[in-house]
């Protein structure tokens, strides 16, 4: 079974300092997807970037990059230069391809906030 | 384009009630999911469509929940009798294609609070 562990609950980050958002996950499938994304308080559901498990280069999508080392089964989530706009929830969620799953199974997530 | 469109945007109702959860796909996408998230749970997987086809309904909680997909374009979520435990945000989401790296985009989410 797949599962996703942010083990960061919230964190609190001067404004234009880089941040790291953790994640970890377990599958035992060879292909899969992990996916970020932005929740603000408006409640809606933002992706932010995507990272294959066969992928060669970390991804990165503007401010948005990930670290992703698959021997230790982490997939964390850099944002640089942070700004008062990046506070919300970040949740970090896979995808199991090789075992046919299509639904994403998401972690508990993190709270920024971004303190000006 | 439109992105995904989901209605009501917030639904208060009385224990017992029928609720129904609409969402509009955004056109061309032929995987449709539905989420609920709870403080407690998280962001858990309902239920998702392909080609309107019920693919997996094993995160449906009980009986009383139910979905359709008549058409390429509509998906409803139906709870009935509702219960206080219902009280959460539904979010739907769609998606085009099978590929790995397809992104499930979300709609706006109903707040669904049941007294």
């Amino acid at each position: 079974a797949q599962k996703i562990t942010q083990t960061q609950p919230g964190m609190f980050v001067q404004e234009k300092e880089a941040v790291t958002l953790d994640c970890t996950y377990d599958t035992s499938d060879p292909s899969y997807g992990l996916f970020w994304y932005k929740q603000p308080s408006s409640g809606e559901m933002i992706f932010l970037i995507y990272q294959g498990s066969y992928d060669q280069q970390n991804a990165t999508e503007g401010r948005y990059s990930l670290n992703f080392q698959k021997a230790r089964k982490s997939a964390n989530l850099v944002i640089s230069a942070s700004q008062l706009g990046d506070s919300a929830m970040y949740f970090c969620a896979m995808r199991d391809i090789g075992g046919g799953a299509d639904g994403l199974t998401f972690g508990k997530g993190t709270h920024l906030i971004i303190q000006p | 384009d439109a992105g995904v469109i989901q209605s009501p945007r917030h639904e208060v109702t009385e224990m017992g009630q029928e609720v129904t959860l609409r969402c509009k796909p955004i056109s061309g996408h032929d995987y449709l999911f539905w989420y609920r998230q709870t403080m407690m749970r998280g962001l858990e997987l309902l239920i998702y469509f392909n080609n309107n086809v019920p693919i997996d309904d094993s995160g449906m909680p009980e009986d009383r929940f139910s979905a359709k997909m008549p058409n390429a374009s509509f998906s409803t979520l139906k709870i009935q009798p509702s219960e206080p435990r219902d009280s959460a945000v539904y979010f739907c989401a769609s998606r085009e294609g099978s590929g790995s790296q397809e992104t499930q985009y979300f709609g706006p989410g109903t707040r669904l609070l049941v007294l």
